[in-house]
């Protein structure tokens, strides 16, 4: 069944350097991922979707993410980190019609 | 402007005492969900709804029921709170009637049991 694992429950980084969120998955076959983004109090917001158009996908805000069929992997980077960006990072991946939500990464950026 | 808006934003409420979360979408969208997020959980999915009238449990469904009876509307409904529902709850929405598009998601309905 498909399922996804971020490895990572917090990630402190300083402003100006680059951001690395990791995510893998588990699917006997490609699946579609999707990252989301959660400020505080606020609802998520779509980052960035994977749908085997092709490997590296830009999202909003500068985020990227790679999908490694190799290493069943689908990390989310960002080259310079902005105040901005600290805020709560999830990997999904549906399952038939369910979603499946990662454990979340807490992303904090220092100035 | 195009929205997933909740009510209430904010609930404390006592054991056994009946309540409704309302969620509604102006976006013509077919696929709507409920989910809790709960610390070090993540969010898991409690109802979904591929349409009007189609409704299916997600991952956490026991002690909560759903309706789906128009479109833009899906509220949540506890019958009989316990505390181990006090949580984070968030409606989405998306078209298309798939989990596979993007969901857009409420502000979120912060609900203690008390």
């Amino acid at each position: 069944a498909q399922s996804v694992t971020q490895l990572d429950s917090h990630v402190s980084v300083s402003e100006g350097t680059p951001v690395l969120l990791r995510c893998n998955y588990s699917s006997s076959y490609s699946p579609s991922l999707f990252w989301y983004v959660q400020h505080p109090n606020k609802g998520l917001q779509l980052l960035l979707k994977y749908t085997s158009a092709a490997t590296l996908v830009k999202g909003i805000n500068g985020f990227e993410a790679e999908f490694k069929k190799s290493e069943t992997s689908f990390h989310l980077t960002k080259p310079s980190a902005h105040m901005s960006d600290a805020a709560e990072y999830f990997c999904v991946v549906p399952r038939g019609d369910k979603l499946i939500f990662g454990t979340g990464t807490r992303l904090q950026v220092f100035p | 402007e195009a929205q997933v808006t909740q009510n209430p934003r904010y609930l404390i409420t006592v054991t056994g005492k009946k309540l409704t979360v309302t969620c509604s979408q102006n976006m013509n969208h077919e696929y709507m969900s409920w989910y809790r997020q709960d610390p070090g959980l993540g969010l898991r999915q409690i109802y979904y709804s591929m349409n009007v009238e189609v409704t299916d449990k997600g991952d956490v469904p026991e002690g909560y029921k759903v309706s789906r009876k128009e479109k833009r509307n899906f509220p949540l409904i506890l019958e009989s709170p316990s505390p181990n529902q006090t949580s984070l709850y968030f409606c989405a929405s998306s078209s298309l009637g798939s989990s596979y598009n993007e969901q857009f998601f409420g502000p979120g309905t912060r609900l203690t049991v008390l």
